[in-house]
């Protein structure tokens, strides 16, 4: 059990730039979760799979965000025309279908959008 | 909607004193509830989690939570808190597929020697 990895770490860019975060999962989780947390705040969820469908997805923030597990393995947090106001980080977790609440969390990715 | 109200933002407490972290939560039936704790870098951890049953569940590292259905209240307890404790902590609901988690604002403990 290696945990859940996430990267980069931290993502500096300029507004409008795209962006885009890699998350890999506990290998035998299939359920992955995405996150975004601001400073002072609980995360908050945005979107998760089970295996390489995703279930749910109207809480992303904006059609500018958008998430891909192609293989139903590793997946990708993508932001379009990034603003400052998506400064945050990004957060994910996987897994066991069945298996509630026991989320595994990654160490993060921390955008900062100048 | 469901909610969690975390009404404390920041705790301190000396190292060796009982620690109790509040929780209410607003949701349609009896949620699953659970409690995360995130040390500086790190990756939230699951401390405990309540689902039915016994309403005082066990969790790692010494916490223990009570679930009290009148008051809508899941609050963390320490007997005695050390000084690895330090960190944030977020209490969490959630329904049964729980493809939806809502976390509190999070209480950031602060131990002192």
């Amino acid at each position: 059990d290696t945990g859940v990895s996430q990267n980069p770490r931290h993502k500096i860019t300029k507004r409008g730039q795209n962006v885009t975060f890699r998350c890999d999962p506990i290998s035998e989780h299939n359920r992955l979760y995405w996150y975004r947390q601001t400073l002072g705040q609980g995360p908050e969820f945005l979107t998760y799979f089970q295996n390489e469908a995703q279930l749910e997805k109207s809480r992303l923030l904006s059609d500018r965000f958008s998430a891909e597990r192609p293989k139903g393995s590793f997946s990708t947090l993508e932001i379009q025309r990034t603003e400052q106001g998506d400064s945050a980080m990004y957060l994910c977790a996987s897994s066991r279908q069945g298996v509630t609440g026991e989320l595994f969390f990654g160490e993060g990715s921390r955008l900062t959008v100048l | 909607a469901q909610s969690v109200t975390q009404p404390d933002i920041h705790i301190t407490v000396s190292e060796g004193a009982s620690l109790e972290l509040r929780c209410n939560y607003s949701y349609g039936a009896t949620p699953y509830l659970f409690w995360y704790v995130q040390s500086p870098g790190q990756g939230l951890q699951l401390l405990l989690k309540y689902f039915s049953g016994d309403t005082l569940v066990q969790g790692i590292k010494g916490f223990e939570a009570e679930f009290k259905r009148s008051q809508s209240s899941f609050n963390l307890r320490k007997p005695s808190v050390h000084w690895s404790d330090a960190a944030e902590y977020f209490c969490a609901v959630a329904p049964y597929n729980n493809n939806d988690m809502r976390f509190g604002a999070g209480t950031r403990l602060t131990v002192k020697p």
